[in-house]
């Protein structure tokens, strides 16, 4: 599968301190996406990182990208109680601009109040 | 712009019957793909439409189909339904341009459950 895998599966913080979540894919990408999905709801579009950038910046949120170890992480800085959802990866490989993404297992973040 | 939305938000079914699910990408996205969520499977790809056409398929059987329309929007059906086809069905609309920086922007997604 290519399919993606994330680390940890569940994460748990108190509020204000910083979250940080990997991701490790199996094949070259275009580019890489984080999407934040809050239970059972759509998914809501973070981040997109291209697959010749480094790093990235949007707000709280930081994501790096290391393409000779395919992996990336994410990084929630001061997070909030509202900041609590799955967090998935995912990755567009397809050379031909097609779009289909391939997701990771997604990590849980609680931020505790 | 409004956002992707997607018709009807719950669904309850039983086996055998077949259900079309539909999907309106946001103005001027000419790009629809739909996934599949389960908690056992994950987030899966279906397939993508793009100007009428479907572009790509994802590794499921010939009873989950699709189309879309002139205007963009899409349908997506499952004959025969089966109780693994319960899950959280998402559709997703991007401009389809660069493939290096195209964005997919989902839906709140169709609960579909089958009994």
């Amino acid at each position: 599968s290519q399919q993606g895998e994330e680390d940890p599966q569940a994460l748990s913080i108190q509020e204000g301190e910083n979250a940080t979540m990997n991701c490790s894919y199996k094949t070259s990408i275009n580019n890489l996406q984080w999407y934040r999905q809050n239970s059972g709801r759509g998914l809501v579009h973070l981040i997109l990182i291209r697959s010749n950038e480094r790093e990235k910046h949007s707000g709280r949120l930081r994501v790096t990208l290391d393409t000779s170890k395919k992996s990336s992480s994410l990084l929630i800085t001061a997070s909030r109680a509202a900041d609590t959802a799955s967090y998935f990866c995912a990755t567009k490989i397809d050379q031909t601009g097609a779009n289909n993404l391939f997701f990771g297992t997604g990590t849980r973040l609680t931020v505790i109040p | 712009k409004a956002g992707v939305t997607q018709t009807p938000r719950y669904l309850i079914k039983t086996r055998g019957q077949q259900v079309t699910l539909s999907c309106s990408p946001i103005s001027g996205h000419r790009s629809v793909s739909w996934y599949q969520q389960t908690p056992g499977q994950g987030l899966q790809f279906l397939f993508e439409y793009f100007s009428e056409t479907q572009r790509n398929k994802g590794n499921f059987p010939g009873r989950f189909s699709g189309r879309q329309f002139s205007n963009s929007r899409s349908e997506m059906n499952v004959s025969t339904l089966e109780l693994g086809d319960s899950a959280l069905y998402l559709c997703a609309s991007s401009l389809a341009g660069s493939k290096f920086t195209d964005t997919q922007y989902f839906g709140p997604g169709t609960r579909l459950t089958v009994l």
